[in-house]
């Protein structure tokens, strides 16, 4: 049963430290989504991958934000520097057709 | 840009009743429609999805949608909802071809006892 996974799945940590979230997307799965989840916002996309190339990072802060698929089987979102109103959960979805398949996600606190 | 409304934020039923809820979307082209649920806690699961054929479209649980074009709407449907049924329900479409999923504002269901 092929599934995306996330790490970690929670995560505290001060302000201003740096936070790495790591996804590894099904296998096959060519299109590598990330999405932030808040009570206010809802869920908004951050960015997206296609063949491991950055296709849309509109919607993700450029100043602190950072992502990246250095490899098929890895993703990571970086955080630098951290603060409060990044607190949120991150999920990372992958999908070969249009079906985005989701995560676990990584529920981050920033203090 | 394309967006989603789902206008119930929150819903109460008991168990047994039926459930309707609301999702439309603002795009004039080709469109796929996806439901998707949220258990407490737990991440997002497909509930069914529309891309082209069948209007009427039937996902797990027991649960359906209907694409209505003229209404730019994808009501999700279920004849009779169960406590675990309690959850967060998502719409979301993809317009144009393309990859990227636009989800609406999402509507807590709680079914009661």
């Amino acid at each position: 049963d092929a599934r995306v996974t996330q790490t970690p799945r929670h995560k505290v940590t001060e302000m201003g430290q740096e936070v790495t979230m790591r996804c590894q997307p099904i296998l096959g799965h060519n299109t590598v989504f990330w999405y932030r989840q808040t009570m206010m916002q809802g869920l908004e996309l951050l960015a997206y991958f296609r063949n491991r190339a950055p296709l849309d990072d509109s919607g993700m802060p450029k100043d602190r934000f950072s992502a990246e698929m250095p490899d098929a089987t890895l993703a990571t979102l970086k955080i630098q520097p951290s603060e409060p109103r990044d607190s949120a959960v991150y999920f990372c979805a992958s999908g070969r057709t249009s079906v985005p398949f989701f995560g676990p996600g990584t529920r981050l606190t920033v203090l | 840009a394309q967006s989603v409304s789902q206008h119930n934020h929150h819903v109460i039923l008991s168990e047994a009743a039926s459930l309707e809820l609301g999702c439309n979307y603002s795009y004039g082209g080709t469109v796929n429609l996806f439901w998707y649920v949220q258990y407490p806690g737990q991440h997002l699961q497909l509930l069914l999805k529309y891309f082209s054929g069948d209007p009427l479209v039937k996902g797990i649980k027991g649960f359906e949608a209907e694409f209505i074009k003229s209404k730019f709407s994808f009501n999700l449907r279920k004849p009779s909802v169960q406590w675990s049924d309690t959850a967060e329900y998502f719409c979301a479409v993809i317009t144009g071809g393309g990859n990227k999923l636009t989800f609406g504002t999402g509507t807590q269901l709680k079914v009661e006892l």
